[in-house]
């Protein structure tokens, strides 16, 4: 079974430009998360998916982020303009939300630099 | 509301020492799983292990053990006889199955294990 698959792997861009970030989740999973993981810290949710609608955002900077899961399989992660404080690794996970025992499972991520 | 606390931000053992990392929960449902994802230094989130609310009981992986307790609300995960490959950030986290299955991590304990 093929895992979450990300990408980029790396991106490097100056502040005020704008970047996306895509991913793929697990064949059948309904649920795909979004999260960014800023150096020595853990993941923080952006944004979650069930299926192709928003359960949470509450933690989206909304006037510089955004994302959409549009078909309810894939998804694309958007910063623009980017700052610099935005400088993390972006990890996307999906679950198949079929019982309480699902775990999420972990792509890559995408480490953003912003200089 | 959820949280979890890993009171330990790094620890550093030798090789074949036996640790213990901690990891202590909040939470008001009485039925919630909690999990440890291992983040070795490629950046990956691997999933360990799932525990639910209602079994207490400890469990042993080869060299991985868990103790859960609901009356500490605690998660402890223990390596008996550390390897250098165990060397990685390893964080808890705590399901909210009344919310789309979103998981509250905590902030991750890193372990080096030195030869």
């Amino acid at each position: 079974e093929a895992g979450v698959a990300q990408s980029p792997r790396y991106k490097i861009i100056e502040k005020r430009q704008s970047v996306a970030f895509w991913c793929n989740p697990i064949s059948g999973h309904a649920t795909l998360y979004w999260y960014q993981q800023i150096l020595g810290q853990g993941p923080k949710l952006l944004i979650q998916f069930q299926n192709n609608g928003v359960v949470d955002d509450s933690q989206l900077p909304k006037d510089r982020f955004s994302a959409e899961r549009l078909k309810g399989v894939d998804s694309t992660l958007k910063i623009q303009p980017a700052k610099l404080e935005d400088s993390a690794v972006y990890l996307c996970a999906s679950s198949s939300y079929r019982d309480r025992e699902s775990e999420q499972y972990f792509g890559p991520g995408t480490r953003l630099t912003v200089t | 509301a959820q949280k979890v606390t890993q009171a330990q931000t790094e620890i550093s053992v030798v090789e074949k020492e036996d640790v213990t990392l901690d990891c202590v929960y909040e939470t008001r449902d009485t039925t919630y799983y909690l999990f440890w994802y291992k983040q070795p230094p490629s950046g990956e989130l691997v999933f360990l292990i799932r525990r639910n609310s209602f079994d207490e009981q400890n469990e042993i992986s080869g060299r991985y053990s868990w103790n859960f307790q609901k009356s500490t609300s605690s998660f402890n995960f223990t390596i008996t006889a550390s390897q250098v490959v165990d060397s990685a950030v390893y964080f808890c986290a705590l399901s909210d199955w009344n919310n789309f299955n979103k998981f509250y991590f905590g902030s991750g304990t890193k372990l080096n294990v030195k030869p």
